[in-house]
């Protein structure tokens, strides 16, 4: 079936810093991605949509200066979290709508800023 | 790593019950989550259940768990119209620290 990948799974950062992980749909054209993030035992709270070619639509809340997303092909997606502090720390997972609106998900990324 | 797998599809006639099906693979999950996603929308978690129970109802929804047979059920009672959408189920998986989501059963309504 569809695949989704999402990397890195970890990632450990200093804050300040800025770190960047990527969503691929790897056999599938994805016009729209969505980005997530969870805190522990926490639902999943849709951050951004993005659509490629244009800008991504946030959700009421989400800093879009601090989370920048960009989704420049139809298969790749990028969140990039700026200037990172450790209340930044989460679980992130994309997933991608493929045609039919089949929703696929990454495998999520566990970002800790220290 | 951890698969989770549902049906595709179900269709149901306004009224009656459903049932959605989800079968894992780890044992070791410890949360299981039933999300909805109506068309166009993101992702609205419904109901989850700690691996250490058998069963949950919340209004309209019962969830059962199965963790021998590692199978979850999704029951929606009087199923309206409003209730036609995706519903994904999704696994924790401790070990791996990562969510498992099934593919999502699309729920149809007949009026």
């Amino acid at each position: 079936g569809a695949v989704v990948s999402q990397h890195p799974s970890w990632v450990i950062c200093k804050s300040g810093t800025s770190v960047k992980i990527e969503c691929r749909s790897l056999d599938f054209q994805a016009t729209t991605m969505f980005w997530y993030r969870q805190f522990p035992k926490q639902s999943l709270m849709l951050m951004a949509t993005s659509n490629e070619g244009s800008k991504a639509t946030y959700e009421q809340g989400v800093e879009k200066d601090k989370f920048l997303i960009n989704h420049a092909s139809l298969t790749l997606s990028t969140l990039t979290v700026t200037s990172a502090h450790p209340e930044d720390s989460s679980f992130y997972i994309c997933s991608a709508r493929a045609v039919g609106d089949t929703i696929y998900f990454g495998e999520g990324s566990w970002l800790t800023v220290v | 790593g951890e698969d989770v797998e549902q049906s595709l599809f179900l269709s149901v006639r306004e009224g009656d019950s459903s049932v959605i099906n989800c079968t894992y693979t780890d044992s070791s999950s410890t949360y299981l989550y039933w999300y909805k996603q109506e068309p166009g929308a993101g992702l609205q978690l419904l109901t989850y259940i700690f691996s250490n129970m058998d069963m949950k109802q919340d209004q309209r929804l019962t969830v059962l768990l199965n963790k021998k047979d590692k199978h979850l059920s999704l029951r929606i009672a009087d199923t309206q119209t409003g209730d036609s959408a995706i519903y994904f189920c999704a696994a924790m998986d401790t070990g791996r620290r990562a969510l498992t989501f099934g593919s999502g059963t699309r729920l149809q309504v007949q009026p």
